[in-house]
């Protein structure tokens, strides 16, 4: 079944603090896309980013970046050097029929100044 | 800005009433998704709409229903409306060649008394 996991609930940290958000997904797709979205406070839903399954180099945007592990269905996000408008709930995201998203339960990250 | 817009942004109603979102998409977007947050969960998905007529369903009952317009606008509909239909409502839209990415709107928060 498709799934996707985010063990951890919250997560606090100072301003400036680098800050990993872990997301494990279980897909029986050969080659698929995984998402990471932000949900601020005001509930839009915002794309951070779309990797596919057969590229697995690391990519970085900014104080954003993602390790893509195929070996152990591992997607993580890192933001480095966080800031205070970085506080919102993430979630990472697996296509699933009719390309539609199945999403974990998201990690709220709260940074303090 | 997704260009995706939701009205209302909240409302309140009672149980056993009927309800009715709306969303509007980007020209273009022919396919729409509803999806359903609740409070501390990643969003579930409903049901999907291309070129007018439903094409895939979530784990939802038939009292939630849906239209789609010709004018990239949709509809949600719930009748007999239970105290765990209180959730943030999700539409999100996308092009059919756009590889999964979807364009969410800002939502709609239930409250259902």
């Amino acid at each position: 079944a498709q799934k996707v996991t985010q063990a951890q609930t919250e997560i606090s940290v100072v301003e400036k603090e680098d800050v990993t958000l872990d997301c494990v997904y279980e897909t029986r797709d050969t080659t698929y896309y995984l998402f990471w979205y932000k949900q601020p406070p005001s509930g839009e839903l915002v794309f951070l980013i779309r990797r596919n399954s057969f590229d697995e180099q690391n990519e970085i945007s900014g104080r954003y970046s993602w390790n893509f592990q195929k070996s152990t269905s591992s997607f993580n996000f890192t933001i480095t050097a966080s800031q205070v408008v970085d506080s919102a709930v993430y979630f990472c995201a697996l296509p699933v029929l009719y390309s539609t998203l199945t999403f974990g339960k998201g990690t709220m990250l709260l940074v303090s100044p | 800005e997704t260009g995706v817009t939701q009205s209302p942004t909240h409302l309140i109603k009672t149980r056993g009433q009927q309800v009715t979102l709306r969303c509007s998409s980007q020209s273009g977007h022919n396919t729409v998704s509803w999806y359903q947050q609740a409070l501390g969960q990643g969003p579930q998905f409903i049901f999907q709409y291309y070129r007018e007529e439903e094409n895939g369903r979530g784990n939802f009952p038939p009292r939630f229903s849906g239209l789609q317009f010709p004018n990239y606008s949709s509809e949600l509909n719930v009748n007999a409306l239970e105290l765990d239909d209180s959730a943030l409502y999700l539409c999100a839209s996308r092009p059919k060649s756009s590889d999964n990415e979807q364009f969410f709107g800002p939502g709609t928060r239930l409250t259902v008394l």
